[in-house]
């Protein structure tokens, strides 16, 4: 079967940086996905990463290594905004998006 | 930046009767539009893939009789919710990608649509 792995909550210091991992066993991979999502509202799009290595993008950066089938979000400098929950998906070789069911981070003063 | 327009964000209604949620791609086409369902806590489910001008897939387990979708133009799909129940209140979110397929600008998401069946 199809399966992500994410922790399911996690808490941080507001300055600190913390990582989130995701692990994936899926059939076929297209790219690995990260979004954002505060309480009650829809995803947003945080990042996509389709060969290894490590994207940045501001105080956020996604890495992924495909042999390992392995992918981390890293977020830097943390604000109190940054609470949300954060979510990792796999394209598969269907293009159909698997999601894992999410990292809740809290973000503590 | 792509947005993708869903309305109602939130919505009550009886038991026994059918919700319609809007969802629109404002500013690029859309020939396939997903809809997932979120129960609290829970990761999203994938509910169906909508098609523009062709019947709709849906995911194992999703009732397309009680699920209906229309995908009749590029820019607009719609799920009805039919002779909803209480079990059917859930958050419902559409999403789709802009880049046609170029996974580089990720699958952009409505606002979500609360529904509460009572």
């Amino acid at each position: 079967g199809q399966n992500i792995d994410q922790p399911t909550e996690m808490t941080a210091t507001e300055g600190a940086i913390v990582q989130i991992n995701c692990t994936y066993q899926t059939s076929g991979f297209n790219g690995l996905f990260w979004y954002q999502q505060h309480a009650g509202e829809a995803p947003t799009f945080l990042s996509y990463n389709v060969l290894d290595g490590l994207e940045e993008k501001g105080r956020f950066s996604s890495f992924l290594s495909r042999s390992k089938g392995y992918s981390y979000l890293l977020l830097k400098e943390l604000q109190m905004k940054d609470s949300a929950s954060y979510l990792c998906a796999v394209l598969d070789s269907n293009y159909q998006l698997i999601w894992g069911a999410g990292t809740k981070l809290i973000i503590k003063p | 930046g792509a947005v993708v327009s869903q309305h109602p964000s939130r919505v009550i209604c009886k038991s026994g009767t059918s919700v319609k949620i809007e969802c629109r791609s404002l500013d690029f086409q859309a020939t396939t539009m997903f809809w997932y369902r979120q129960f609290p806590k829970q990761s999203l489910m994938l509910m169906a893939t909508s098609n523009e001008g062709s019947k709709a897939t849906y995911e194992q387990g999703v009732e397309k009789d009680k699920f209906l979708i229309n995908h009749a133009s590029l820019t607009l799909s719609t799920l009805t919710v039919t002779s909803a129940h209480p079990e059917d209140s859930s958050f419902y979110i559409c999403s789709a990608n802009p880049g046609q397929g170029d996974s580089n600008y990720g699958y952009t998401f409505g606002s979500g649509t609360r529904l509460t069946v009572v």
